[in-house]
């Protein structure tokens, strides 16, 4: 079975500041996803990574992903309130009974000003 | 293009009761997915399904079926409902199977609390 661990699970963060989550998963795939998701809301795409090093940026987040190291990154920068939101990573796999997306647990993101 | 779209937004049923959810994917999509989302579960899926087919099926007991229309709309039904089966039903819709596509698309989902 896959499994797929995000830490930190909650986050509390200072407007202005940077930090990192992490996105661990423990068997080989080559596509890895971010989702935001606002309290009440559905999942938004943010990033699909498909590839060893890929890396993409949007505003004032970034994704990385290192396959070697079972390893995703979403780094956020100079952080505003507006981002507050729990984020969610996915790795995607072909087929199984866990289905084509597994997701992490979720990391909640609050920004303070 | 509209996007993902879920009916009904709430529901609340009782022990024993059995639920229709509906889930309309974006135009062109061919591939509906289902997800369960709970507090303590987090994300589990449920089934997809493509071009009327159910292409993989969740951990999820006998209770939970699905189909999918020609339109390529889908439903979900729940059977004698638990408790436990209170969560945000979430559908996603992808252009293809979505073993192969890039990204999935998820509808605004149906909250359903079982008394």
């Amino acid at each position: 079975e896959l499994k797929v661990e995000q830490n930190p699970l909650f986050l509390s963060m200072q407007e202005g500041k940077n930090y990192t989550i992490y996105c661990n998963y423990s068997t080989t795939s080559d596509r890895l996803y971010w989702y935001r998701q606002d309290p009440g809301k559905s999942l938004e795409s943010l990033f699909v990574l498909l590839s060893n090093g890929a890396v993409k940026q949007e505003g004032r987040l970034m994704a990385s992903l290192d396959t070697k190291a079972r390893l995703s990154t979403l780094h956020i920068t100079a952080a505003v309130h507006d981002l507050s939101a729990t984020y969610f990573c996915a790795v995607g796999r072909y087929g199984g009974s866990q289905g084509n997306l597994i997701f992490g647990k979720g990391t909640k993101l609050s920004v303070k000003p | 293009k509209a996007g993902v779209t879920q009916t009904p937004r709430y529901l609340i049923k009782t022990r024993g009761q059995q639920v229709t959810l509906s889930c309309s994917p974006i135009s062109g999509h061919r591939s509906v997915s289902w997800y369960q989302q709970t507090p303590g579960q987090g994300l589990q899926f449920l089934f997809e399904y493509f071009s009327e087919t159910q292409r993989n099926k969740g951990n999820f007991p006998g209770r939970f079926s699905g189909r999918q229309f020609s339109n390529s709309r889908s439903e979900m039904n729940v059977s004698t409902l638990e408790l436990g089966d209170s969560a945000l039903y979430l559908c996603a819709s992808s252009l293809g199977l979505a073993t192969f596509t890039d990204t999935q698309y998820f509808g605004p989902g149906t909250r359903l609390t079982v008394l």
